[in-house]
């Protein structure tokens, strides 16, 4: 088992519709991040989350941080081709060195 | 991806057979993991380093060793490569004063026939 699931695992949609990814666990988290990757490629950063609470919004992307720190939602408004990748969420845990990574939300978003 | 570096990119290997794995970072970071990533389990923890010649593991680490005699190199070696440790593995870096990764290597494809 692993530390974070996320769900689902894959969604295709089209261009335009709203999507929510979620990424959920059962340990507190000091913080969690979301990556975005492409094939062939590592996991580049959209954005860290702190705070229970904290909401984050980078242009069309909502990031969202439980308020127990144990979960977070990432949702997409009009996804664009664009949006197409892997999700990746990730928390660190214990001394804030081990990180983690959600088991991946495959997205297509079809023209 | 700028200033990190993993090498081999592809390697086909032989079961049984050890096999080494290279990180290069140019950033001076001070931590450097190694994942895998497997279908359906994101990317998975194997060891990760705080300094030269400190190491510890993490949560897939059976059948694996790392090595940091420097900075810049961290080196993921599998001691008897098994079919099961076919993947895609990656080198990421952090500089310590974030709470997140700030590089991601391009990532080496493993395949033990």
């Amino acid at each position: 088992t692993q530390l974070l699931e996320q769900s689902p695992q894959f969604l295709s949609i089209q261009e335009g519709e709203n999507l929510t990814v979620y990424c959920n666990s059962s340990s507190v988290f000091s913080s969690l991040q979301w990556y975005r990757q492409e094939p062939g490629e590592g996991p580049v950063l959209l954005v860290t989350v702190v705070t229970g609470g904290e909401v984050k919004k980078l242009k069309r992307l909502t990031f969202q941080f439980g308020d127990a720190r144990k979960d977070s939602s990432l949702h997409i408004t009009a996804a664009q081709p664009g949006d197409t990748g892997l999700y990746l969420c990730a928390g660190a845990v214990g001394t804030g060195n081990q990180f983690y990574f959600g088991t991946g939300t495959s997205l297509t978003v079809i023209p | 991806d700028a200033g990190i570096t993993q090498s081999p990119r592809h390697k086909v290997t032989e079961t049984g057979t050890p096999v080494t794995l290279r990180c290069h970072q140019t950033e001076n970071h001070r931590y450097m993991y190694w994942y895998r990533q497997d279908p359906g389990h994101g990317l998975r923890l194997i060891h990760y380093s705080y300094g030269v010649k400190d190491t510890d593991k993490g949560e897939v680490s059976d059948g694996y060793s790392v090595s940091r005699s420097k900075t810049e190199d961290f080196l993921l070696t599998l001691e008897s490569a098994t079919s099961s440790q076919t993947s895609v593995y990656f080198c990421a870096i952090r500089a310590g004063k974030g709470v997140k990764f700030d590089t991601f290597g391009s990532g080496t494809r493993l395949t033990v026939v």
